[in-house]
């Protein structure tokens, strides 16, 4: 089964900074990898996704993630963190669900970015 | 488009007690999964429907249970309540394989007293 750990569930940053959350996981298989945001009392909104193209990976809001094999890693970065950035962070992996191709995700315990002024 | 709606946004119930929980799906999907997210914990998968059959099973024990209708639309039922059910129940759909995006509904706040 795939796994994913999230190191550090709390990460603060002053606005303007480097945000830097970290995602390793484990699978048997050539990964599909997500970063899901989470602001309070609302859903999941995807950020970006790892497909096996591009290794860097750019997605919404500025933030974008580098999938390196040899560390089994998927980090995700901002250059410059912003008020509005403040959300639970959550860092998936995508399996076959079943007898489709269908995907269910297997979630990590997720990084609360708090970014104070 | 419409995007993943979920019915009711909060629920209180009482131990022993079951509920139902409901989700439409973005037009155009036809695979609905439900996850459920505790306090403080990432979310979790309970099981995906696939033109309206169980696609897959996380580890949830059976009276968790679903329905998925020929809109694709599904319901989440739990019976026998326990207190530790109380969670946010998120329903996600999508129409594509393992690699694509799967969109989230806002939750369901359930919680069991």
């Amino acid at each position: 089964a795939q796994s994913v750990t999230q190191l550090g569930s709390h990460v603060s940053v002053s606005e303007g900074a480097l945000v830097l959350l970290r995602c390793n996981y484990s699978s048997s298989v050539p990964p599909y990898l997500f970063w899901y945001v989470q602001y309070p009392n609302q859903g999941l909104q995807l950020l970006l996704k790892y497909t096996s193209a591009a290794t860097l990976v750019k997605g919404i809001n500025g933030f974008e993630a580098e999938f390196k094999k040899s560390e089994t890693s998927f980090h995700l970065t901002k250059p410059s963190a912003h008020m509005s950035d403040a959300a639970e962070y959550f860092c998936a992996v995508s399996e076959q669900a079943g007898g489709t191709s269908y995907g269910k995700l297997t979630f990590g315990q997720g990084t609360i970015l708090t970014v104070h002024p | 488009e419409t995007g993943v709606t979920q019915s009711p946004t909060h629920l209180i119930k009482t131990r022993g007690q079951q509920v139902t929980l409901r989700c439409s799906s973005q037009s155009g999907h036809n695979t609905v999964s439900w996850y459920q997210q505790a306090l403080g914990q990432g979310p979790q998968f309970i099981f995906q429907y696939y033109r309206e059959e169980e696609n897959g099973r996380g580890n949830f024990p059976p009276r968790f249970s679903g329905l998925q209708f020929p809109n694709y639309s599904s319901e989440l039922n739990v019976n026998a309540l326990e207190l530790d059910d109380s969670a946010l129940y998120l329903c996600a759909s999508s129409s594509g394989g393992v690699d694509t995006e799967a969109f989230f509904g806002q939750g369901t706040r359930l919680t069991v007293v």
